[in-house]
């Protein structure tokens, strides 16, 4: 089990420009989240796959990110025109996706937007 | 008002204490109820799961659920300085889909 993993582990990137990161999920795993995690707050919801259909999106995503889970495997989250608002760790988990089924996070990826 | 809620402490206990962490959830269609350690600059990581109201023992872990309340605690016996971590409640709805996080709760554990 090589567990859920995500790249880059650490990004610096100036205001405006895009960034993206993969996530590549525990392989028995149909599901695929996505969370954002700033200092002293909890991992906040931003969207998640089942395969590869996007079936949630939270409202407090601003139409500047986008994801994709093409053949229901790897995962990107693309971010554009950063800001520093978007400063965080992005974290993606995985679960089996049955109900009530646990999810398991991936180290996150850090982004720090100058 | 957040749909997960946990005091953001800090608590401190002496080691070998009892620490209990507690949350409480407005959505009463919610299923699942789960606890998380996340050590600073680190991601989650699942300490125990928890479906049913009740106790849920493992090892120096009890998670309590109480639905008719709303409320789910995480009580961690002889406690060690090494569970000195944030732990955040989470909770899933009835859809099976995401799951809703509260803030934590920092806990140090002083030797």
């Amino acid at each position: 089990d090589t567990g859920v993993s995500q790249d880059p582990r650490h990004k610096i990137t100036k205001r405006g420009q895009n960034v993206t990161f993969r996530c590549d999920p525990i392989s028995e795993h149909n599901r695929l989240y996505w969370y954002r995690q700033t200092l002293g707050q909890g991992p906040e919801f931003l969207t998640y796959f089942q395969n590869e259909a996007q079936l949630e999106k939270s409202r407090l995503l601003s139409d500047r990110f986008s994801a994709e889970r093409p053949k229901g495997s790897f995962s990107t989250l693309e971010i554009q025109r950063t800001e520093q608002g978007d400063s965080a760790m992005y974290l993606c988990a995985s679960s089996p996706g049955q109900t009530g089924t646990t999810i398991y996070f991936g180290e996150g990826s850090w982004l720090t937007v100058v | 008002q957040k749909e997960v809620e946990q005091n953001s402490g800090p608590l401190s206990v002496p080691e070998g204490a009892i620490a209990s962490l507690n949350c409480t959830y407005s959505d009463r269609g919610s299923q699942s109820f789960f606890w998380y350690r996340q050590y600073s600059g680190k991601s989650p990581e699942l300490i125990m799961f928890i479906y049913s109201n009740g106790d849920k023992e493992d090892g120096r872990f009890t998670a309590q659920l109480n639905k008719a309340s709303q409320y789910v605690s995480l009580l961690i016996r002889d406690s060690q300085p090494s569970d000195s971590a944030t732990y955040l409640c989470a909770v899933r709805g009835t859809n099976a889909g995401k799951s809703t996080f509260g803030d934590g709760t920092t806990l140090t554990v002083k030797p």
